[in-house]
Protein backbone atom coordinates (compact mmCIF):
# COMPACT_ATOMS: atom_id res chain seq x y z
CA UNK A 1 0.00 0.00 0.00
CA UNK A 2 0.69 3.83 -0.24
CA UNK A 3 3.61 4.88 2.59
CA UNK A 4 6.33 6.47 3.56
CA UNK A 5 8.37 5.47 6.62
CA UNK A 6 10.88 7.65 8.38
CA UNK A 7 14.47 6.43 10.00
CA UNK A 8 17.06 8.38 11.22
CA UNK A 9 16.31 9.98 14.09
CA UNK A 10 17.86 9.86 17.75
CA UNK A 11 19.38 12.15 20.40
CA UNK A 12 22.05 14.82 19.35
CA UNK A 13 24.05 17.34 21.05
CA UNK A 14 23.39 20.58 20.24
CA UNK A 15 25.47 21.62 17.07
CA UNK A 16 25.69 18.57 15.77
CA UNK A 17 24.40 17.27 12.40
CA UNK A 18 21.99 13.94 11.75
CA UNK A 19 20.60 12.70 8.88
CA UNK A 20 17.00 11.19 7.71
CA UNK A 21 15.52 9.42 5.16
CA UNK A 22 12.26 8.32 4.35
CA UNK A 23 11.43 5.59 2.34
CA UNK A 24 8.46 5.55 -0.23
CA UNK A 25 6.01 2.83 -1.58
CA UNK A 26 3.34 1.98 -3.31
CA UNK A 27 3.16 4.98 -5.62
CA UNK A 28 5.74 6.69 -7.95
CA UNK A 29 7.98 8.76 -5.97
CA UNK A 30 9.44 10.56 -8.74
CA UNK A 31 6.08 12.16 -9.50
CA UNK A 32 5.46 13.72 -6.16
CA UNK A 33 6.51 17.36 -4.68
CA UNK A 34 7.71 15.93 -0.59
CA UNK A 35 7.70 17.88 2.40
CA UNK A 36 9.23 17.50 5.76
CA UNK A 37 6.98 18.93 8.62
CA UNK A 38 7.72 18.76 12.04
CA UNK A 39 6.13 19.10 15.73
CA UNK A 40 7.70 20.07 18.63
CA UNK A 41 6.95 18.16 22.04
CA UNK A 42 3.64 19.12 22.94
CA UNK A 43 3.40 21.62 20.01
CA UNK A 44 2.06 22.18 17.04
CA UNK A 45 2.80 21.40 13.49
CA UNK A 46 5.29 23.35 11.67
CA UNK A 47 6.74 23.32 8.12
CA UNK A 48 10.04 22.61 7.64
CA UNK A 49 11.27 21.92 3.73
CA UNK A 50 9.69 21.44 0.18
CA UNK A 51 11.79 19.44 -2.81
CA UNK A 52 10.02 19.39 -6.54
CA UNK A 53 9.46 15.79 -7.84
CA UNK A 54 12.78 16.09 -9.80
CA UNK A 55 14.93 17.90 -6.99
CA UNK A 56 14.75 21.12 -8.54
CA UNK A 57 13.56 22.82 -6.86
CA UNK A 58 13.59 23.05 -3.25
CA UNK A 59 12.62 25.75 0.14
CA UNK A 60 13.23 26.41 3.71
CA UNK A 61 11.71 27.78 6.76
CA UNK A 62 13.27 30.83 7.75
CA UNK A 63 13.76 28.76 11.38
CA UNK A 64 15.96 25.91 9.18
CA UNK A 65 17.00 28.16 6.30
CA UNK A 66 21.34 27.24 5.62
CA UNK A 67 21.13 24.97 8.75
CA UNK A 68 18.71 22.13 7.04
CA UNK A 69 19.39 20.52 3.43
CA UNK A 70 16.57 18.58 2.02
CA UNK A 71 17.65 16.22 -1.15
CA UNK A 72 16.03 13.18 -2.85
CA UNK A 73 17.32 9.77 -4.63
CA UNK A 74 14.47 9.17 -6.97
CA UNK A 75 16.37 5.68 -7.66
CA UNK A 76 15.82 4.61 -4.35
CA UNK A 77 12.63 6.25 -3.46
CA UNK A 78 13.60 7.70 -0.83
CA UNK A 79 13.53 12.00 0.91
CA UNK A 80 16.42 13.09 2.93
CA UNK A 81 16.94 15.52 5.14
CA UNK A 82 20.33 16.64 6.37
CA UNK A 83 20.26 18.59 9.38
CA UNK A 84 23.47 20.78 10.44
CA UNK A 85 24.25 22.99 13.72
CA UNK A 86 21.48 21.71 15.30
CA UNK A 87 19.95 23.55 17.83
CA UNK A 88 17.89 22.88 21.05
CA UNK A 89 14.93 23.80 19.37
CA UNK A 90 15.04 21.40 17.01
CA UNK A 91 13.64 18.73 18.69
CA UNK A 92 10.95 17.19 17.53
CA UNK A 93 9.28 14.51 15.58
CA UNK A 94 10.11 14.94 11.76
CA UNK A 95 7.32 13.78 9.20
CA UNK A 96 8.09 13.18 5.60
CA UNK A 97 4.58 14.15 3.77
CA UNK A 98 3.63 13.40 -0.10
CA UNK A 99 2.37 16.77 -1.64
CA UNK A 100 0.00 16.99 -4.79
CA UNK A 101 -1.21 20.21 -3.61
CA UNK A 102 -2.09 19.46 0.30
CA UNK A 103 -0.27 16.76 2.77
CA UNK A 104 -2.08 13.50 1.64
CA UNK A 105 0.39 10.71 2.66
CA UNK A 106 2.22 10.78 5.99
CA UNK A 107 5.03 9.06 7.61
CA UNK A 108 4.56 7.54 11.10
CA UNK A 109 7.60 10.28 12.11
CA UNK A 110 10.93 10.19 13.89
CA UNK A 111 12.02 11.94 16.60
CA UNK A 112 14.88 13.75 17.11
CA UNK A 113 15.88 15.04 19.95
CA UNK A 114 18.53 18.12 20.57
CA UNK A 115 20.47 17.81 24.20
CA UNK A 116 23.41 18.32 26.16
CA UNK B 1 5.93 32.72 8.08
CA UNK B 2 3.44 33.23 10.88
CA UNK B 3 1.42 30.82 11.92
CA UNK B 4 -2.23 30.88 10.96
CA UNK B 5 -4.48 31.52 14.18
CA UNK B 6 -6.83 28.84 15.17
CA UNK B 7 -9.03 28.88 18.63
CA UNK B 8 -7.23 26.88 21.48
CA UNK B 9 -10.10 24.45 22.09
CA UNK B 10 -13.75 23.95 20.60
CA UNK B 11 -16.65 21.31 22.29
CA UNK B 12 -19.59 20.16 21.58
CA UNK B 13 -21.80 17.29 22.89
CA UNK B 14 -22.68 14.56 20.27
CA UNK B 15 -24.55 14.79 16.97
CA UNK B 16 -24.05 18.87 17.49
CA UNK B 17 -22.07 20.66 15.42
CA UNK B 18 -18.91 22.89 15.76
CA UNK B 19 -16.90 25.13 13.59
CA UNK B 20 -13.07 25.44 13.64
CA UNK B 21 -12.04 28.96 12.47
CA UNK B 22 -8.56 29.52 10.38
CA UNK B 23 -7.62 33.00 10.09
CA UNK B 24 -4.35 33.81 8.30
CA UNK B 25 -3.91 36.91 5.45
CA UNK B 26 -4.10 38.27 2.07
CA UNK B 27 -0.52 36.47 1.19
CA UNK B 28 -1.94 33.07 2.10
CA UNK B 29 -5.61 31.88 2.85
CA UNK B 30 -6.82 34.98 1.05
CA UNK B 31 -4.36 34.61 -1.63
CA UNK B 32 -4.95 30.43 -2.73
CA UNK B 33 -7.25 28.44 -3.03
CA UNK B 34 -5.49 25.82 -0.90
CA UNK B 35 -6.09 25.39 2.57
CA UNK B 36 -6.15 22.25 4.06
CA UNK B 37 -7.15 20.87 6.79
CA UNK B 38 -5.80 17.88 9.30
CA UNK B 39 -6.95 15.65 12.33
CA UNK B 40 -4.56 14.36 14.82
CA UNK B 41 -4.93 11.86 17.58
CA UNK B 42 -2.47 11.60 20.10
CA UNK B 43 0.73 9.45 19.03
CA UNK B 44 -0.58 9.14 15.25
CA UNK B 45 0.57 10.84 12.39
CA UNK B 46 -1.95 14.12 10.96
CA UNK B 47 -4.33 12.72 8.50
CA UNK B 48 -5.64 14.54 5.65
CA UNK B 49 -8.86 15.48 6.15
CA UNK B 50 -9.83 18.40 3.94
CA UNK B 51 -8.09 19.68 0.85
CA UNK B 52 -8.65 22.94 -1.31
CA UNK B 53 -10.38 24.33 0.52
CA UNK B 54 -13.67 22.45 0.44
CA UNK B 55 -12.95 18.89 -1.07
CA UNK B 56 -13.34 15.67 0.94
CA UNK B 57 -10.30 12.79 0.33
CA UNK B 58 -11.84 9.72 -0.66
CA UNK B 59 -12.88 7.85 2.89
CA UNK B 60 -13.15 10.67 4.86
CA UNK B 61 -16.82 11.36 6.34
CA UNK B 62 -19.05 13.85 4.49
CA UNK B 63 -19.50 15.12 8.28
CA UNK B 64 -16.15 17.34 7.52
CA UNK B 65 -16.76 19.92 5.51
CA UNK B 66 -14.44 23.01 4.66
CA UNK B 67 -15.46 26.44 3.50
CA UNK B 68 -13.29 30.02 3.30
CA UNK B 69 -14.68 33.36 3.38
CA UNK B 70 -11.84 36.29 2.69
CA UNK B 71 -8.73 35.63 5.35
CA UNK B 72 -10.67 33.60 6.93
CA UNK B 73 -11.19 29.24 6.56
CA UNK B 74 -13.72 27.13 8.49
CA UNK B 75 -13.80 23.51 9.47
CA UNK B 76 -17.21 22.47 10.39
CA UNK B 77 -17.86 19.08 11.51
CA UNK B 78 -21.56 18.05 11.86
CA UNK B 79 -23.04 15.32 14.12
CA UNK B 80 -20.07 15.33 16.04
CA UNK B 81 -19.09 11.60 17.30
CA UNK B 82 -16.64 10.46 20.41
CA UNK B 83 -14.07 9.61 17.87
CA UNK B 84 -13.82 13.06 16.28
CA UNK B 85 -12.37 14.33 19.33
CA UNK B 86 -8.57 15.39 18.21
CA UNK B 87 -6.54 18.14 17.32
CA UNK B 88 -7.35 19.84 14.27
CA UNK B 89 -4.51 21.97 12.24
CA UNK B 90 -5.24 24.16 8.97
CA UNK B 91 -2.58 24.42 6.58
CA UNK B 92 -2.23 26.64 3.75
CA UNK B 93 0.26 27.07 0.41
CA UNK B 94 1.60 30.75 0.95
CA UNK B 95 3.40 31.03 -2.44
CA UNK B 96 6.94 29.43 -3.48
CA UNK B 97 5.93 25.93 -2.93
CA UNK B 98 5.75 27.21 1.13
CA UNK B 99 3.12 26.20 3.41
CA UNK B 100 2.16 27.61 6.75
CA UNK B 101 -0.09 25.51 9.56
CA UNK B 102 -2.44 27.25 11.47
CA UNK B 103 -2.10 27.23 15.96
CA UNK B 104 -3.74 23.89 15.80
CA UNK B 105 -7.58 23.25 17.96
CA UNK B 106 -7.98 20.53 20.08
CA UNK B 107 -12.10 19.00 19.56
CA UNK B 108 -13.54 17.92 22.96
CA UNK B 109 -16.47 16.04 22.93
CA UNK B 110 -18.54 16.07 25.82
Amino acid sequence: QVQLVESGGGVVQPGRSLRLSCTASGFTFSSYAMHWVRQAPGKGLEWVAFISYDGGNKYYADSVKGRFTISRDNSKNTLYLQMNSLRVEDTAVYYCAREPGAFDIWGQGTMVTVSS
Amino acid sequence: QSALTQPASVSGSPGQSITISCTGTSSDVGSYDLVSWYQEHPGTAPKLMIYEDNKRPSGVSNRFSGSKSGNTASLTISGLQAEDEADYYCCSYAGSSTYVFGTGTKVTVL
